[in-house]
């Protein structure tokens, strides 16, 4: 056990919807970062905060979205859902502002199913 | 960013050493090498990290020649519970993060 909580373990919605994954991050871990990993592919970076403020952007599509909020939980909100959008979706936390000898700690994912 | 490329599968037998190689060419001053471990749906777990020379926990050694071009995890007698997709990255440090493909190792009995 990682200490990264997320939620829902699993979600099923429809194309064109919206909906809001949720992840807390390990005590004391400033950083959340966003990973999507599609069936059989490898991890793609979304995005990156720390302490409340973006710190990085991957390919994140516009219809995706972050937060981290002041208890330094962080959301994933993702909208016009398409076929495409499912996947496994992560959440890491690290200690720090992601400086080089930062550890990423993966929390057990949100899998996300688009009918 | 550094770039990290890895074997695509191994196989391997329980109670033997496993060596997967990493070549990170354009590795950076400041960067560290870490290495983590994925089963099936699970999100990644954390083996091992190191910048120079030789680290070993628990579970794994990482080898980083002088030159820091390539690392190697080594996994001592590995069983069946071993099987997984063994990721190198290199931390570049508050920026993109950026998984390769993996190594998908395959422990037979």
């Amino acid at each position: 056990d990682s200490g990264v909580t997320q939620t829902p373990k699993h979600l099923i919605t429809a194309t064109g919807q919206r909906v809001t994954l949720r992840c807390s991050p390990r005590s004391g871990d400033l950083s959340v970062y966003w990973y999507q990993q599609s069936l059989d592919q490898g991890l793609q970076f979304l995005i990156h905060y720390y302490n409340g403020e973006e710190r990085a952007k991957g390919n994140i599509l516009e219809r995706f979205s972050a937060q981290q909020f002041p208890d330094l939980h962080s959301e994933l909100n993702l909208s016009s859902l398409e076929l495409g959008d499912s996947a496994l979706y992560f959440c890491a936390s690290s200690e720090r502002s992601g400086s080089s000898a930062d550890t990423q700690y993966f929390g057990p994912g949100t899998r996300l199913t688009v009918l | 960013l550094a770039k990290t490329t890895q074997p695509i599968s191994m196989d391997s037998y329980e109670g033997q050493e496993v060596n997967i190689t990493c070549s990170h060419n354009n590795i950076a001053t400041n960067d560290y090498i870490t290495w983590y471990q994925q089963f099936p749906s699970q999100g990644p777990r954390f083996i091992i990290q190191g910048y120079k020379t030789k680290v070993t926990n628990e579970v794994a050694s990482l080898f980083i020649p002088a030159d820091r071009k390539s690392s190697t995890l080594s996994l001592p007698r590995v069983s069946l519970s071993d099987t997984a997709v063994y990721y190198c990255l290199v931390n570049t440090g508050g920026f993109k993060t950026i998984f390769g493909a993996g190594t998908r190792l395959f422990v037979k009995a």
